[in-house]
């Protein structure tokens, strides 16, 4: 089935630490993982995003890294900051058109 | 540029009411939309797919004539909530793919939240 699992659920950092979120996806047909910022009571904001023809994508202190082999692909946050505090959700794009979402990871920077 | 806005941001009703949540692509067409739901501290939850001009089509366990989605021109989806109880309170989130050509990418929309007394 369609399926995204996404690790950890909570992630508490200090600031200047480097943060790590990792998903997994069910369907090697996939070709699409963007990463989302939910901060309370807003909508998703797309933060960066990868496409199965690259392995590494890198914007400022946010980088994403995709294995196709092992399905598998992971949010690097490094430099972090009070304001990166907030619900980080991955996602897949499956063949049926269907953005599927991971189950969230929760981010506290602590100054 | 792919500015998604919704109306209302928030909404109260009473239980056996109707409520209706717009959905606007401000800079761009869009022939198709999403419609997600997302409960408390959980993920989003894909409803329904919203295609301009044609009949939505409804994820697994969702009722269609609960949620009723009018995707009448290229840049708005209506989402219409009938006979509101309870369990529908929720937050509902609009997306929609930047153009016409991507269909992979998508912005959101800042979000419903509707409360049924």
């Amino acid at each position: 089935g369609e399926n995204v699992e996404q690790h950890p659920s909570t992630l508490s950092v200090q600031e200047g630490d480097s943060a790590v979120i990792k998903c997994t996806y069910s369907d090697s047909a996939s070709n699409y993982f963007p990463w989302y910022k939910q901060e309370l009571g807003k909508g998703p904001q797309l933060i960066i995003d990868i496409r199965s023809n690259v392995g590494e994508k890198k914007d400022q202190r946010i980088a994403v890294t995709l294995n196709k082999t092992a399905k598998h692909f992971s949010l690097h946050i490094t430099e972090t900051q009070p304001e990166d505090s907030a619900v980080y959700f991955c996602a897949a794009h499956f063949i049926t058109d269907k953005l599927i979402f991971g189950t969230g990871t929760r981010l506290q920077v602590f100054p | 540029g792919a500015v998604v806005s919704q109306h209302p941001s928030w909404v109260i009703c009473k239980s056996g009411t109707s409520v209706k949540i717009e959905c606007r692509s401000l800079d761009f067409q869009a022939t198709t939309m999403f419609w997600y739901r997302q409960f408390p501290k959980q993920s989003l939850m894909l409803m329904a797919t919203s295609n301009e001009g044609s009949k939505a089509t409804y994820e697994q366990g969702v009722e269609k004539d609960k949620f009723l989605i009018n995707h009448a021109s290229l840049t708005l989806s209506t989402l219409t909530v009938t006979s509101a109880h309870p369990e529908d309170s929720s937050f509902y989130i609009c997306s929609a793919p930047p153009g016409l050509a991507v269909t992979d990418t998508q912005y959101f929309g800042p979000g419903t939240r509707l409360t049924v007394l």
